[in-house]
């Protein structure tokens, strides 16, 4: 079973569109992250959430708005898409914010 | 910023030989990690070490730590092809937020 799940891999879309990624983790974790990595592999946080709490915002546009329905999924949705959200974005988790991270495989956003 | 800096940005070496890579922070940690990523992948943790451990080794990888300098290095022994990928590293801080993660080094191990 994977441990840190999102979907979709893939996301190709045109500017201006809402769209939204999913992310599951099934180890019980109780911290969730959203990261962005872009074209020179810069790996900056984006958000985390502790027991379905924001705990970390970092500046990021009111576009991107994250979603904890519960501790096991961080969902991240994203209004009026632009050319620079282009990037791979991670979802982890980790059982607190000093102990280690589980990353997903990456949902690679293109808009076009 | 708490964030680290890896040094090289690039490492080019021949399978066998020996990896180097630096990473420095610039305030009082909890513990420093390191991690790597392969080409369309996400970041898998490799070794973590507290701030009261000097070295740490895990198989061929040995790590240091110098907070007196707020340094950390990240060596890998006798290196293969499959040890080609990017390699961060991400200091966590007394708090315990969220790691936060450089730029990476980039290693490429050529057979």
């Amino acid at each position: 079973d994977t441990a840190v799940s999102q979907t979709p891999k893939y996301l190709v879309t045109q500017m201006g569109n809402d769209k939204s990624i999913k992310c599951e983790q099934n180890l019980g974790h109780d911290t969730m992250y959203w990261y962005k990595q872009d074209s020179k592999k810069f790996l900056k946080i984006m958000f985390s959430y502790n027991n379905k709490e924001l705990i970390i915002n970092e500046t990021v546009p009111n576009r991107f708005s994250p979603k904890s329905p519960d501790k096991a999924h961080l969902n991240l949705h994203i209004n009026s898409l632009e050319l620079g959200d282009s990037a791979v974005y991670f979802c982890a988790s980790s059982r607190e914010g000093r102990n280690i991270q589980y990353f997903g495989a990456g949902t690679r956003l293109s808009v076009l | 910023s708490q964030q680290g800096e890896e040094d090289p940005q690039a490492l080019s070496i021949q399978e066998g030989e020996n990896a180097t890579m630096n990473c420095s922070y610039k305030t009082s940690i909890n513990n420093l990690q390191w991690y790597r990523q392969n080409s369309g992948r996400g970041l898998v943790h490799l070794i973590l070490i507290r701030s009261n451990e000097r070295e740490k080794h895990s198989g061929r990888l040995r790590v240091t730590l110098d907070t007196s300098k707020k340094s950390s290095s990240l060596l890998i022994t006798a290196s293969r092809a499959a040890d080609t990928a990017s390699y961060f590293c991400a200091p966590a801080n007394q708090a315990g937020t969220a790691l936060i993660f450089g730029k990476g080094t980039t290693l490429s191990v050529s057979s």
